[in-house]
């Protein structure tokens, strides 16, 4: 299966401050990324398809301009969380999509 | 709209036992579906893949059942190890489409005890 890296693997930042995390594909390219948020004791929640060379496609609830997401190689996908709040506290998880998915060790993002 | 159901309650077994773990789905019959492990702080790891016009599937000590009447799949752990212990999550395809976008249900918590 594929190798998916996540940096950083957890961030603690003050509030209204933006973090981004990026998520690398390691041996294979990826056109197609996911980004998943997961609060504890609950499941994975699809936040938006990443597209290499065009925008991303957020699922319904998603603020966009919130949540921002740039695909600019077929190994790297970044996810920026503007203006962090603690509501946006949680563990973010990036995963590859080939012939399943293939997930990334996910960040721990933690607002103070 | 689609729902995925797994057992929020733990599943507690002796080691040496089998483990049967339940996915239950509504309004939707999908093409295929999927099981993930799942440890603390880390992210899914894909077991296997089941598609709809199989009944059955199997990964060395894993069993996969699915029956598209039930609407409903069982993942089974034969011989469980402690090592076993995890959340389980199953996946299916999103009514809505999308190549590979995949709705998770919430996991059921699996402990193997010695």
């Amino acid at each position: 299966g594929a190798v998916v890296s996540q940096h950083p693997s957890w961030v603690i930042c003050k509030s209204g401050t933006s973090v981004k995390i990026e998520c690398r594909s390691l041996d294979f390219q990826a056109t197609t990324m996911f980004w998943y948020r997961q609060f504890p004791k609950q499941s994975l929640m699809l936040m938006a398809t990443s597209n290499e060379g065009s925008k991303a496609t957020y699922e319904q609830g998603v603020e966009k301009d919130k949540f921002l997401i740039n695909h600019a190689s077929l190994t790297l996908s970044t996810l920026t969380v503007t203006s962090a709040h603690p509501e946006d506290s949680s563990f973010y998880i990036c995963s590859e999509s080939l012939d399943t998915q293939y997930f990334g060790p996910g960040t721990r993002l933690t607002v103070l | 709209s689609q729902k995925i159901e797994q057992n929020s309650e733990a599943l507690n077994i002796q080691e040496g036992k089998t483990a049967t773990l339940t996915c239950n789905y509504t309004n939707y019959s999908p093409a295929y579906l999927q099981w993930y492990r799942q440890d603390p702080g880390r992210g899914p790891v894909f077991l296997l893949l089941i598609r709809e016009n199989e009944k059955e599937k199997r990964k060395e000590r894993l069993k996969v059942t699915f029956d598209t009447t039930l609407k409903q799949s069982l993942f089974h752990i034969t011989a469980s190890q402690p090592a076993d212990s995890a959340t389980y999550l199953c996946a299916l395809p999103p009514f809505s489409g999308g190549y590979n976008k995949l709705i998770f249900g919430a996991g059921t918590r699996l402990a193997v005890h010695p």
